[in-house]
């Protein structure tokens, strides 16, 4: 079946724009997760959703990152004013509720 | 809190010889425990998982994994190894009391790197 798909999956932008990722979880899947992926940082989490839930935001680095998730199935990470330390990959994954995490192809973000 | 740390950078190993990546965990409760592979420019492929049961856990592509609570490891192996194995191997770490809300943690990840 279908895979977790993220869109784009590149994207360059200029310092201070706001940039939208997307993420399409597996069809049944309840459970959606971020993560960030840069050379110094390693893998870092930044934020899950369990449903319809409010989501912990705290694992999100700074008050310029949001996330929604709307109907319990697709989401969008929000990156306002971006930096150049946001450059990363960004992954999203889904499970079944705490089950194994599957993941996205991940989107490239390169802020010049 | 849960970490996990991936002592080696890289493990090189000769085509058919057998392969280790190693894994420590740290977690207050009882761990869940992942290994995935990432091939270059592209995500994370789930390998397997140890929740409970035996110590020996098998997943895909040949790979296997030994969990030691004594030791609080979980180290990576295949008895021979392929060129195509080479790739960036991480292991993940989860607390079961805390379902999923912590995410996973991950180690640094390690290159292996198989030589013909």
């Amino acid at each position: 079946g279908a895979g977790v798909s993220q869109s784009p999956s590149n994207k360059v932008t200029e310092k201070g724009k706001d940039v939208e990722l997307r993420c399409d979880p597996i069809s049944g899947h309840t459970a959606l997760y971020w993560y960030r992926q840069s050379l110094g940082q390693g893998l870092e989490f930044l934020i899950y959703f369990q449903g319809n839930s409010a989501p912990d935001k705290s694992g999100l680095p700074s008050d310029r990152f949001s996330a929604e998730r709307t109907g319990g199935s697709v989401s969008t990470l929000t990156i306002q004013r971006t930096q150049q330390e946001d450059s990363a990959v960004y992954l999203c994954a889904s499970s079944s509720f705490s089950d194994t995490q599957y993941f996205g192809p991940g989107t490239r973000l390169t802020v010049l | 809190a849960q970490s996990v740390a991936q002592p080696e950078d890289q493990v090189n190993v000769a085509e058919g010889n057998p392969l280790t990546v190693k894994c420590t965990y740290s977690v207050s409760g009882n761990p869940y425990l992942f290994w995935y592979v990432q091939y270059p420019n592209r995500g994370l492929q789930f390998l397997l998982k140890y929740i409970t049961g035996d110590n020996l856990v098998k997943g895909s592509y040949g790979f296997e994994a030994e969990f030691n609570k004594s030791q609080t490891s979980f180290h990576l192996k295949k008895p021979s190894a392929l060129v195509s194995d080479s790739a960036l191997y991480f292991c993940a770490v989860r607390d079961l009391r805390r379902g999923g809300a912590d995410g996973l943690t991950f180690g640094k990840g390690t290159h292996l790197i198989i030589q013909p």
